[in-house]
Formats: structure tokens, sequence, C-alpha cells
């Protein structure tokens, strides 16, 4: 069935160090993966996406891997700072035989990320 | 240029009761998705609006029902609340042709006594 997962539900680093989210997903027809930060208060933001025909994708600061062969999907955050402390969510979607997104969005549980001064 | 807003911001019913959620989505955007949040979880899909129809279902009872009006704007409505009901409900927001691309309100906050 469709599911996402993440890893590790927490994660504090230190300032100005680099930050790895893990996600796992288990449907092997999903072609689109999304990563959403959330804020306190605040509705999911979008970070990077990558296509499944791509293996990484880099953003500002921002890095997405994506492994195929084992379903993995993770986000490296570069010189971590305060304002990246959020939940970290990874989110799959699948297309039609066209090439259609449904836009069915699959969220994984999400992981909390603590940067600490 | 306003980002996608919902309405109210907070709410609070009681069991049994019948609540109404907003959305405007984004200037531009064509199509509008609903999300279910409970706290402490990601999202869960509720359904899409497109062309005043629903196009796409997750798995929620038909005490679920929503509408798009000729604006764009969307209704989420739930029916004979329950206490499981109670969660952040997001209005997500998509271009024209970009279904998979989602721009989220701040959410309501539904809490069910």
């Amino acid at each position: 069935g469709e599911s996402v997962g993440l890893h590790l539900p927490t994660l504090s680093v230190q300032e100005g160090d680099n930050s790895i989210i893990n996600c796992a997903y288990s449907n092997s027809a999903s072609d689109y993966f999304i990563w959403y930060k959330q804020e306190s208060g605040k509705g999911p933001q979008f970070i990077i996406d990558i296509r499944s025909n791509m293996d990484k994708r880099q953003g500002q600061r921002v890095t997405v891997l994506l492994n195929k062969t084992v379903k993995h999907l993770s986000l490296q955050i570069a010189a971590t700072q305060p304002g990246d402390s959020a939940v970290y969510f990874c989110a799959e979607n699948t297309s039609n035989a066209g090439g259609t997104s449904y836009g069915k969005l699959t969220f994984g549980q999400g992981t909390i990320l603590t940067v600490h001064p | 240029d306003a980002g996608v807003t919902q309405s109210p911001t907070h709410l609070i019913k009681t069991r049994g009761q019948q609540v109404t959620l907003r959305c405007s989505p984004k200037s531009g955007h064509d199509t509008v998705s609903w999300y279910q949040q409970a706290l402490g979880q990601g999202p869960q899909f509720i359904f899409q609006y497109y062309e005043e129809e629903e196009r796409q279902r997750g798995n929620f009872p038909d005490r679920f029902s929503g509408h798009q009006f000729p604006n764009y704007s969307s209704e989420l409505n739930v029916n004979a609340l329950l206490l499981g009901d109670s969660a952040l409900y997001l209005c997500a927001s998509s271009p024209p042709g970009a279904k998979n691309i989602q721009y989220f309100g701040a959410g309501t906050r539904l809490s069910v006594l």
C-alpha cells in the first residue's frame, strides 16, 4: 500500500552543522517527492521537490537525494540555522500513465528538527 | 499577492454538530485539496476539487463533503462531528496543470468537545 515514513522522529543539531533528515517510502509507483517544512501554527511550506527520473536536486542550502533502489529519500540542510527549527515532512505523489499527476499527496509522520545556537 | 487563506483560524464544536470551513486559493490557482492533520501526525488527504467537482477522495467517510465555487474557493463540511475529528484542517491550492504543486494555508484548528 501507499505509505511514507521517517526513520527519526527528532533531530537536534548545533547552529552551523549540516542536518540530514531521512524518509522511506513504499509505493514504487510514486514518481514525485516533496519536502515540506512546517513551523508551529503554520501550514506546510514547500522546500524542494524531485522527480523519480533524478537522484539528486539542489536548492539554496538544501539538497534532496532519491534512492529508488531502496525507496529512500533524504533532505540535507547545509549550515543549519535556528530559523530552520521546524517539523519536516516528506510527501509522495503518483501520476497516471499519461504523466498527469493526481495531486493526492501522501505524507510521512514528520521529523522535528531543533537547532541550538 | 495573497497566498492561500483559510477561515476561521480556530473553531470549537460539540459532538454531533456540523461545521463548515472555508478556503480561498492562491491567485491564479484552480485546484483545491483538503487535508486533515492530527496532532503529531502528517497531513492526510481528504479530497480534491477541480472545475467545481470532487476529483479524488481519500479514506474519509461521507460525513466529510465539500464544494468548489466558480471563483475556485472551496468549503469543507463535516457532519455529525466526532471527538476524533479534532484536528488541523489544511487547504492547499495548485496552479493549472500542476496538481502536485501544492501551496498550503495556515489551517483551521477544529476542537470537538
